[in-house]
């Protein structure tokens, strides 16, 4: 099986720009969730996604979001990029509500 | 907040000896925990994981114990080898909701041949 799938892996933006990011998950995978990992940091929890519904969402603020389409492919998109949006950008699928996460190699997001 | 916790930043043995990395969680809804492994520019890998209703889990070189009352949990790695070197990371969540997991800072191990 091919794994987690994330495009573009390196990215870089601008202070006030937007950005879209793509995460394909394993086939038959319904979950997906994104994390965001900064520096030092562990990874920090963004929003879930199980059948193109949002099931969890983090604290971020509203101008992250995302979405899943019918293919169980999902988008994030950051609006008015700040330069502390700079980070790691993971995207993890698993199977079931109790299995762990199989991530993606993240997309690395550069805001200058 | 930090309900997620890894005191040690980095951790350093000997080949063949034994790594002990630790976790401390503090919100009691947590009852399945996970080790993820991550080497530079890749994603983390599950390693291994334990549910609330035991208190150890073994897979070939690596233990996961758990204490409840204590809410603390570790990862045994016997025997340690240099391609164990890597950044590991507790996370928790509760069971029927581990897309949600909340992890800690990550514990970097180096294991010296």
């Amino acid at each position: 099986k091919a794994g987690v799938t994330q495009t573009p892996r390196y990215l870089i933006k601008t202070r006030g720009q937007q950005v879209t990011l793509s995460c394909s998950p394993i086939s038959g995978h319904r979950s997906v969730s994104w994390y965001q990992q900064t520096p030092g940091q562990g990874l920090q929890f963004l929003f879930e996604y199980f059948s193109e519904t949002q099931r969890n969402k983090g604290n971020f603020p509203g101008r992250f979001s995302g979405r899943q389409f019918s293919n169980s492919r999902s988008e994030m998109n950051v609006s008015t990029l700040e330069l502390g949006d700079s980070a790691l950008y993971l995207c993890a699928s698993s199977y079931g509500s109790n299995s762990p996460l199989h991530f993606g190699n993240g997309t690395r997001l550069t805001v200058t | 907040d930090q309900q997620v916790k890894q005191n040690s930043p980095s951790l350093s043995v000997q080949e063949g000896r034994i790594s002990i990395l630790n976790c401390d969680y503090t919100n009691s809804m947590f009852d399945y925990f996970l080790w993820y492994k991550k080497y530079p520019a890749e994603g983390p890998t599950f390693l291994i994981s334990i549910s609330s209703i035991k208190d150890k889990n073994e897979d070939g070189r690596f233990t996961v114990f758990l204490n409840k009352s204590a809410k603390h949990l570790s990862l045994h790695i016997v025997p340690s080898q240099p391609g164990d070197s890597a950044v590991y990371f507790c996370a928790a969540s509760a069971r029927t909701n581990a897309g949600k997991s909340t992890f800690g800072d990550g514990t970097t191990l180096t294991v010296k041949p």
